[in-house]
């Protein structure tokens, strides 16, 4: 099946570092792929998302590309703030099996990232 | 717009009791989702409803897990005999009717139900 591998945290980083979280992804099919992120005591965020391949999503200096050739969708940020610190989810959406084009979403593991100043 | 709401944040139950979690979606989205996150994981589908109809149910739902949306408005879902394997975050998530075009809907998801199952 449907399945979103990302890398392992936590990340620990300096303010102003640049930020790389790997999210690699197996599917058949083109599903879209997301990045979510959590901040502490809140609730799953949308932070960006790609469509198809080679489409770019970005939000809040964040971006990822979508990799059909290596089945990738890595988060990236040129220089993270404290704000920043929050536990980030790679998703992909799955079609649900009943015909219709609404889809679930299927998570990976999650990356904690922290920030110090 | 107020987002997707969820009550109660935390509930703390007893093994075998039963337990019942209500969500409130943003208002005229008409697709709503419900996933169960325990600790350290992604969160993981469990069912889904467009209007009032249940159209997906995840293995993971087993018979002691219900969840209904009548009128195709707030949803609740209720766990019956409780076990300590389901403590977890419940979130809930809606997403609004797709435009024409539109590829992908986007889901909004609620701050969760945290259950504690002693």
């Amino acid at each position: 099946g449907n399945s979103v591998t990302q890398m392992e945290g936590p990340v620990t980083l300096s303010e102003e570092a640049f930020l790389t979280i790997n999210c690699t992804y197996t599917a058949t099919g083109y599903p879209s792929l997301f990045w979510y992120v959590q901040y502490p005591g809140e609730g799953l965020q949308l932070l960006l998302k790609a469509t198809k391949a080679d489409d770019k999503g970005s939000n809040k200096g964040f971006e990822a590309t979508y990799r059909k050739e290596t089945t990738s969708f890595h988060l990236e940020k040129g220089s993270v703030q404290v704000s920043d610190s929050a536990v980030y989810f790679c998703a992909l959406s799955d079609r649900i099996n009943y015909g219709g084009a609404t889809n679930k979403l299927i998570f990976g593991t999650g990356t904690l990232l922290a920030v110090q100043p | 717009d107020t987002g997707v709401s969820q009550n109660p944040r935390h509930k703390i139950t007893k093994r075998g009791q039963n337990v019942t979690f209500r969500c409130d979606p943003i208002s005229e989205h008409n697709r709503l989702y419900w996933y169960r996150q325990t600790l350290g994981q992604g969160p993981e589908f469990l069912t889904y409803f467009q209007n009032e109809a249940q159209l997906e149910k995840s293995r993971l739902l087993s018979d002691r897990f219900s969840a209904e949306r009548p009128k195709g408005s707030f949803s609740t879902l209720e766990i019956q005999r409780t076990e300590q394997g389901d403590s977890a975050m419940y979130l809930c998530a809606s997403s609004p009717r797709r435009d024409p075009g539109n590829v992908t809907d986007t889901q909004y998801f609620g701050p969760g139900t945290r259950l504690t199952v002693l």
